[in-house]
Order: C-alpha cells, then structure tokens, then sequence
C-alpha cells in the first residue's frame, strides 16, 4: 500500500460528459502529479501541484483541469470527453519537488464510450 | 513528450536468468529513476541514481548511469516468475518525473 488513494477506481461514461478524479496523496507528502497511461501513449505527464500551487505542466489538454487543495488532496477534472480520453489515470505524490521517489495510487480506469 | 526510452520493448527469458533493460534520456537531470508495474497497478519505486553517481545495488537490482552518453541500464539478476512486469525509467529534472515506454519482462518458470 502506498499510501496515496485514488477514487473512483473505475468510470464508465459516455462522450461528452464530464468527470471528476480525486486523489489523497501520502499523509506529509505536499507534492502531487497527475499522469495518464493509454496503450498508445505510455505514461504521459499532465500536472504537478505543490502545497497548493501548479508547479509544472505537461501534455494537459485545455478540457482537463486539476487543483489542489489546502488539503492536499487533489482532483482532475476531465470535460468534453472523447473516445481518446480513455486511460488509466494515475496520482502519485512524494514531499516536495525533486526530493525522490514518486508514490503512485492504484490508478482510475476510464472508459468513455 | 517522452524523456526516457527503454531497450528492447519486450524481454522474455527462463527464471533464474539475467535480465537487462536500458534507457535513453535526451537532457540534463538530477536523478534517473526505475520503477515496476505489475499489469493494471501503480507503478512501484525500484531504485534512484544521482546524476553524479554511476552505479547503484539494490538486492537484486543493479543499476548503472552514464550521463555522459545520457543512458542507463537495469539489471535484475536471478530473475523469478514475480518479476514478470513492466520496467520504466523516469528521468527527473525537479519539476517533473517524465517516463519512458517501458520494457515488459516476462519471466518463464
């Protein structure tokens, strides 16, 4: 287990519509990042928050959005959904940025029919 | 875009065997990281190198970093079915973990 919890698990959802992902990242860690692996693309980088702020951006399409709470916690937020968008979302977290390994959660698989 | 590509894309080989996978990397970093994912599960932390560091043990694993020629190279000797998975390097440069495709292993009993 380590430590970071990712909901839902799985979503299953027609194209067009919009969903939330949420993540609790380890207890202490203030770094978040969102990447999404499809069969096509690999692990792609989306986002990094740190204690609240964007940090970092990669390949994050217009219609997805992500923040992070004075939580910690944080959700990805996915509209206009495409086929394409199908993958399994992962969050991972560590303590700061550059201090290490990255903790990964069990991921959100989803389906966008 | 992709940091990191690993060689070959797929490794077969008898358990009890030697399997090594390498990784590219295009730019300057801080550490190279390698981690594990077992089909469908978050990805694993295995082991980090420095950029000032060449080689590193771990258990099983061996790892070795050349940044002169921007690549690294795992090594997980006496291989078990357990280790069946996908390995990926991820090179991190501060802001970001950016990650290769990865190399799935499959080791036969």
């Amino acid at each position: 287990d380590s430590g970071v919890t990712q909901t839902p698990k799985h979503l299953i959802t027609a194209t067009g519509q919009r969903v939330t992902l949420r993540c609790s990242p380890r207890s202490g860690d203030l770094s978040v990042y969102w990447y999404q692996q499809s069969l096509d693309q690999g692990l792609q980088f989306l986002i990094q928050y740190y204690n609240g702020e964007e940090r970092a951006k990669g390949n994050i399409l217009e219609r997805f959005s992500a923040q992070q709470f004075p939580d910690l916690h944080s959700e990805l937020n996915l509209s206009s959904l495409e086929l394409g968008d199908s993958a399994l979302y992962f969050c991972a977290s560590r303590q700061g940025p550059g201090t290490g390994e990255l903790f990964f959660g069990e991921g959100s698989r989803l389906t966008v029919l | 875009s992709q940091q990191g590509e690993e060689d070959p894309q797929a490794l077969s080989i008898q358990e009890g065997e030697n399997a090594t996978m390498n990784c590219s990397y295009k730019t300057s970093i801080n550490n190279l990281q390698w981690y594990r994912q077992n089909s469908g599960r978050g990805l694993v932390h295995l082991i980090l190198i420095r950029s000032n560091e060449r080689e590193k043990h771990s258990g099983r694993l061996r790892v070795t970093l050349d940044t002169s020629k921007k690549s690294s190279s795992l090594l997980i000797t006496a291989s078990r079915a357990a280790d069946t998975a996908s390995y990926f390097c991820a090179t991190d440069d501060d802001y970001k973990l950016s990650f290769g495709a990865g190399t799935t292993v499959t080791v036969r009993a």
